[in-house]
């Protein structure tokens, strides 16, 4: 199984709402992304989780939420998001750095969930 | 500040054209470069590169980096319509945990 699946697939929100985004692999990756990609510009990183443990926050606004509750599983809680948190929402998994020279290789995205906020 | 730059932004061609999309990086604590493609959502990884001067090929496409003047190509000879889509350059980053910075990207049409 070499998928990484996110759900819902679409999501539209008002700006009051609180809802969830959830990531899902068994491909055994300790290393779990979420990226933000608003149209024709590239993923922008948010979190990096490396064996469940959040370690990269990108000064991401605290209206967006990430969990981690195993090592299969990643969320992101979004609460009184704005119009412009309107993107696709990626994430993506691969094996956790190691601290070693030998680079853990590529991240394997999932199919993203395409967020709007009225 | 880390970046990763692409070239061209967008590549209109014909089939059977052979195109070269370029990537250069000026990053701290470099680890490896990565292309991926994507067509409509999520991206689809294609090569991953970590030593100088060592072509990396699948089928019509090949792909070498060049550390010492921090760029990165990617070649796409007999093109078809089926590589229309946006090429993405992502430079790997080591701390104490690896971090994915994305180019800009290139946006490739590939017409019949």
């Amino acid at each position: 199984d070499t998928e990484v699946t996110q759900t819902p697939k679409h999501l539209v929100m008002g700006m009051t709402n609180k809802k969830s985004l959830k990531c899902e692999q068994h491909m055994g990756h300790r290393a779990m992304y979420w990226y933000k990609q608003k149209a024709k510009k590239p993923p922008e990183l948010m979190f990096v989780y490396s064996y469940e443990k959040l370690s990269i926050n990108e000064s991401v606004p605290s209206r967006f939420s990430p969990e981690c509750p195993n090592s299969s599983l990643l969320n992101l809680h979004l609460h009184a998001l704005q119009p412009e948190d309107s993107a696709l929402y990626l994430c993506a998994s691969s094996h956790p750095t190691s601290g070693g020279a030998v680079d853990p290789g590529e991240l394997f995205f999932g199919e993203g969930s395409r967020l709007t906020v009225l | 500040e880390d970046k990763v730059v692409q070239s061209p932004l967008s590549l209109v061609v014909h089939e059977g054209d052979t195109v070269t999309l370029n990537c250069s990086y000026e990053v701290t604590n470099f680890r490896s470069l990565l292309w991926y493609k994507q067509e409509k959502k999520a991206p689809t990884f294609l090569f991953m590169l970590t030593s100088s001067g060592i072509e990396k090929k699948s089928g019509r496409l090949s792909s070498i980096l060049d550390k010492k003047e921090l760029f990165s190509i990617l070649n796409i000879t007999a093109t078809q319509t089926g590589d229309s889509a946006v090429y993405l350059c992502a430079v790997k980053l080591f701390y104490n945990t690896d971090k994915l910075i994305f180019g800009t990207g290139t946006r490739l049409q590939v017409f019949p």
